[in-house]
């Protein structure tokens, strides 16, 4: 089945960039997106990336996608302390009845150290 | 705020009983989904409804259930629980059926958290 990767956690000092890497197996993915957890929060859409697309940049997020290798990253710019939370990589790709599946990652934490 | 609703924000109950969680979808939205987000699990896809009717199964215990109502509000039944059912139960919402070929993205509500003693 699909399968989604991430590393679990990473640690960055504020001001620094940090970039969360994900690997993904669904070939037929369509869509892959970057969610975010706060403690105590839901998940909040961040961005997302068409599969036909290589890099998004959206203020001081760029996502990369590198379609071949199935890897996708998030780099957060100038990373600040409300920047730490878990992100989740997602992707959509379609289950056997030709609807929309989405997978997500295990979420990697980040931790901002001011 | 996403415009997604959940009620309650906290539920502590013992083994053995039987809860509702309560979601109301972003207005417009037909399609909502069920996750289970645990320590040792991750996020997990339960069930998703479009516009009243099942679409999609994830690893759904026998013991829940769910339905979407005319209204597009839906609730997720958890029955004989277990202390293992302890989690954050996140619902979420999206314009359409979900059909791959466009972008059917999904918004997260705040999530109920469910403590079985």
């Amino acid at each position: 089945g699909e399968d989604v990767e991430q590393s679990l956690f990473l640690s960055v000092r504020e001001g620094d960039s940090s970039v969360i890497n994900c690997t993904y197996t669904d070939s037929s993915s369509t869509y892959l997106y970057w969610y975010k957890q706060e403690p105590g929060a839901g998940l909040q859409l961040l961005t997302y990336i068409f599969s036909n697309m290589d890099m998004k940049q959206d203020q001081r997020l760029t996502v990369l996608l590198n379609k071949k290798d199935k890897h996708l990253s998030l780099r957060i710019a100038d990373t600040q302390t409300g920047d730490s939370a878990i992100y989740f990589c997602a992707e959509s790709g379609s289950n056997s009845g030709g609807y929309q599946k989405v997978t997500f990652g295990t979420g990697t934490k980040l931790q901002v150290i001011p | 705020d996403s415009g997604v609703t959940q009620t309650p924000k906290h539920l502590i109950t013992a083994t053995g009983q039987r809860v509702t969680l309560r979601c109301s979808p972003r207005s417009g939205d037909l399609s909502v989904y069920w996750y289970q987000q645990s320590l040792d699990q991750g996020l997990q896809f339960l069930i998703q409804y479009y516009n009243g009717e099942e679409r999609a199964k994830g690893n759904i215990l026998e013991r829940f259930s769910a339905q979407q109502f005319p209204d597009l509000h839906s609730e997720l039944n958890l029955s004989s629980l277990e202390l293992g059912d302890s989690a954050l139960y996140f619902c979420a919402s999206s314009v359409g059926s979900g059909r791959a070929f466009y972008t059917d993205t999904q918004y997260f509500g705040p999530g109920t958290r469910l403590t079985v003693l």
